[in-house]
């Protein structure tokens, strides 16, 4: 797809498994933290935050986990679906919330 | 509730010509960012607009512009285009309200290729 990078790290995981997304961040003065999906030929679209006085945050068949001892984030998707494949991006948020810095991307395949 | 729409979604241009691409932030919107992608570099912030006023800036040179009308759509150009230039150019729409996280609304982007 348009969207996504030649060189991004893909996670392959069965249908119906866990799937565990990581990132590093590298500002430990941010506030927020986003995670985003991109799918081909979308624009990214917000999954979910969490801030930065959190340690962890769950929506629907997510859930966010925030380390910043180590500066490390990850999304945890409760059983994967083939519609999950996509690249995700985590991001801070820089600048009282109108700049985001994204992380480099990973790509989540889903077999079925 | 229309979502960001960017207008248009493929562009080819040369090298050294420029282009301007329009974004039309969700109604009610009244902050527009920019953000170029790319394979090498990935998301990378262009900068904000706000009230038709710049208001926060990434690092790239002076080629990238942007403006804001009072009807809070927002076109950037690229003057001097370069094959480097090539890219998916998104906006993205938020509320904008100063000193807290707006959740920021993408549009589709503009696939922009420079031969």
């Amino acid at each position: 797809g348009e969207s996504v990078g030649l060189h991004l790290p893909t996670l392959s995981v069965q249908e119906g498994d866990n799937s565990i997304i990581n990132c590093a961040y590298s500002n430990s003065a941010s506030d927020y933290f986003i995670w985003y999906k991109q799918e081909s030929g979308k624009g990214p679209q917000f999954i979910i935050d969490i801030r930065s006085n959190m340690d962890k945050r769950q929506g629907q068949r997510v859930t966010v986990l925030l380390n910043k001892t180590v500066k490390h984030l990850s999304l945890q998707i409760a059983a994967t679906q083939p519609g999950d494949s996509a690249v995700y991006f985590c991001a801070e948020v820089h600048n009282a919330g109108n700049m985001l810095t994204f992380g480099g991307g990973t790509r989540l395949m889903v077999k079925p | 509730k229309a979502g960001v729409t960017q207008t248009p979604r493929y562009l080819i241009k040369t090298r050294g010509q420029q282009v301007t691409l329009s974004c039309s932030p969700i109604s009610g919107h009244r902050s527009v960012s920019w953000y170029q992608q790319t394979p090498g570099q990935g998301l990378q912030f262009l900068f904000e607009y706000f009230s038709e006023t710049q208001r926060n800036k990434g690092n790239f040179p002076g080629r990238f512009s942007g403006r804001q009308f009072s009807n809070s759509r927002s076109e950037m150009n690229v003057s001097t285009l370069e094959l480097g230039d090539s890219a998916l150019y998104l906006c993205a729409s938020s509320g904008g309200l100063a000193g807290v996280w707006n959740e920021q609304f993408f549009g589709p982007g503009t696939r922009l290729t420079v031969l």
